[in-house]
């Protein structure tokens, strides 16, 4: 089945500096690509996603960036800020039978420092 | 608009102990899922309905019962609850080929 792995599990940077987090997929099949961020006690959020058709998609200061060929995904945060700070999961699936089986990563702690 | 909803927020059990978890969603979504988010390992999908009447294993299925009660609700069950089940749990729900929206979860510590 698929598998998704990612890096770094934990990150600290300076406000204004740019975070770039990766991810790995396994199955090739794999055509739906979220990213979600975590706040501490709350519930995940989408904040971007890409589909397979797509190599690179912004908004604002998020962009995520798509390598089929080597079954890669990142995410990066430009200009970050201290309300950047939480834990970020990558995911991966594919669209099948009306639904969407989602492979989560292990997360990435983000921690800006003002 | 409430989204996705849960109940309850906390519950604590006792080994042997059985529980239904609740998740109702008002947007009309035709797909309903159930994840566990353990410390460091991220979300995993126990299991997820397609549709109204059907469900399917996700990862971690092994002391779970589902139940797609109609289109709004899908019941979590934990028939003989053990330690190992000690966990948040988030249902969610999305349309085919859109983002999944997660309610606000339950955290379940099972002594």
């Amino acid at each position: 089945g698929e598998n998704v792995e990612q890096h770094p599990s934990t990150l600290s940077v300076q406000e204004g500096d740019s975070a770039v987090i990766k991810c790995t997929y396994s199955d090739s099949a794999s055509n739906y690509f979220p990213w979600y961020k975590q706040e501490l006690g709350k519930r995940p959020q989408l904040i971007i996603d890409i589909r397979s058709n797509v190599g690179e998609k912004k908004d604002q200061r998020i962009a995520v960036t798509l390598n089929k060929t080597a079954k890669h995904f990142s995410l990066h945060i430009t200009e970050t800020q201290p309300e950047d700070s939480a834990v970020y999961f990558c995911a991966a699936s594919i669209f099948s039978g009306g639904y969407n089986k989602l492979i989560f990563g292990a997360g990435t702690r983000l921690a800006v420092h003002p | 608009n409430a989204g996705v909803t849960q109940t309850p927020k906390f519950q604590v059990l006792k080994t042997g102990q059985s529980m239904t978890l609740q998740c109702a969603q008002d947007m009309n979504h035709n797909s309903m899922y159930w994840y566990r988010q353990d410390p460091g390992m991220g979300l995993r999908l126990i299991y997820y309905s397609a549709s109204e009447g059907t469900t399917d294993k996700g990862e971690v299925p092994n002391g779970y019962n589902v139940s797609r009660l109609n289109k709004r609700e899908f019941s979590l069950r934990l028939e003989s609850a053990a330690p190992s089940q000690t966990s948040v749990y988030f249902c969610a729900s999305s349309e085919p080929r859109y983002e999944q929206y997660f309610g606000p979860g339950t955290r379940l510590t099972v002594t």
